[in-house]
This record gives C-alpha cells, structure tokens and sequence, in this order.
C-alpha cells in the first residue's frame, strides 16, 4: 500500500481557497485517490477521489498531475464548519480495499 | 452512499467486562465492513476486516481472541471488547464499502473502561 505524505496542519479565513497536497510517490497503476474529512468524536466523511487529471463534485476538486505521484484537495470558499482533520489515502482497487490512514491535515479555519 | 450506524454511541464499563458494539448497514447490503480504533488526536487505525458469512481477517498486532468481530449479516456486524481493560478505551469506527469502493463510515463509539 502507497504511503501518503501531507502537511501535519495549514490555517486559512473564512472565504479563502484552501489546497492540501499529498504526495504518494509509490503510488501504483491500480491505486486510486481518496480524501476524507474528520470532526471531532465523529467518523471520517468522504469527499472525493479520482485516478488522474481532475475531478470535481459539490464540495470539493481534486487535481491529480500525470505522473499521479501527489494530488491536491481544494476547498473553495471555506467556512468555521471546514475546520477538521483531512485524510489523503491510495487504495488498491482489488482485493478488500483496505484503507490505511496517515496522519492527516488538521486545517484551522479563522474568523 | 451508505448509511451506517453504531451502536451503542458510548459505554463506559468496568475492567474486566465484555462489551459489544454493533455496525449496520441501514441501506446498503454490505459484503465487507471494517473496524478501526482511533486515540485522542490520532489517526484511525485499521483492526479488521469483516467478511459476510466468514472469519474476520485482522490487522497485525490485533488480538482476535480480544476483539471478536461477527458478520452475520448483509447489514450488521458486531465488535465485542472482551475482558477490557482501561487501555482498551479508545474510539471505534466501523466502515462499509461501497459501491465504487468509497467507504462510508460510521458515527462511531466511545469506549470508556473504568
């Protein structure tokens, strides 16, 4: 399985794009990209993957280079309820799809 | 996408006593589930994974003697902590697979253990 790196955390203000780069340099043909976002004492919620180039969808783009060997999560316009725990995991598109959480980026929205 | 619920959404128990949490599926005929565990400002960390009908296949390092994981059904599978112990507290989280292979996670359950 792919390890992911990402920044630990970013601050932003309200209204502001926010975009989070993970790098995932041993990414392999069958891996695909997902990001999930967490709150506090609640479960992770996905928002987004992709395999390459761009995906788009009501809360988020997702810009994957050729090389897919990093990808960019961007939030556009963010509020105080964006504040939360973002996580980067490739997952192999065979087998049981096991997802494998790194650290994470702990995005500060500021008033 | 799926809806998954947990419960119960916290218990506290004594040391020494089992506990059971169960993961449903409510719209979705979930062949897979997953478990994982998560301490205060860390990551999740993957323990199982839950197959309909068959054994649980476990992470390494996981006690499957101490963490006993049921898949029954479509739409339910249970976590039982057995003997816990304080350092058993933690926050568990259930997922189920989806359709496109997204996961849906549940709201998860605190765990507390006196």
């Amino acid at each position: 399985l792919a390890k992911t790196t990402q920044p630990i955390s970013m601050d932003s203000y309200e209204g502001q794009e926010v975009n989070i780069t993970c790098s995932h340099n041993n990414i392999a043909t069958n891996d695909y990209i997902t990001w999930y976002q967490q709150f506090p004492s609640q479960g992770p919620r996905f928002i987004i993957q992709g395999y390459k180039t761009k995906v788009t969808n009501e809360v988020a783009s997702l810009f994957i280079p050729a090389d897919r060997k990093s990808s960019t999560l961007s939030l556009p316009r963010v509020s105080l309820s964006d504040t939360a725990v973002y996580y980067c995991l490739v997952v192999y598109s065979g087998g049981y799809n096991k997802l494998i959480f790194g650290a994470g980026t702990r995005l500060a929205v500021h008033p | 996408g799926a809806v998954v619920s947990q419960h119960p959404s916290w218990v506290i128990c004594k040391s020494g006593t089992s506990v059971k949490i169960e993961c449903r599926s409510l719209d979705f005929q979930a062949t897979t589930m997953f478990w994982y565990r998560q301490f205060p400002k860390q990551s999740l960390m993957l323990m199982a994974t839950s197959n309909e009908g068959s054994k649980a296949t476990y992470e390494q390092g996981v006690e499957k003697d101490k963490f006993l994981i049921n898949h029954a059904s479509l739409t339910l599978s249970t976590l039982t902590v057995t003997s816990a112990h304080p350092e058993d507290s933690s926050f568990y989280i259930c997922s189920v697979r989806g359709t496109y292979n997204e996961q849906f996670f549940g709201p998860g359950t605190r765990l507390t253990v006196l």
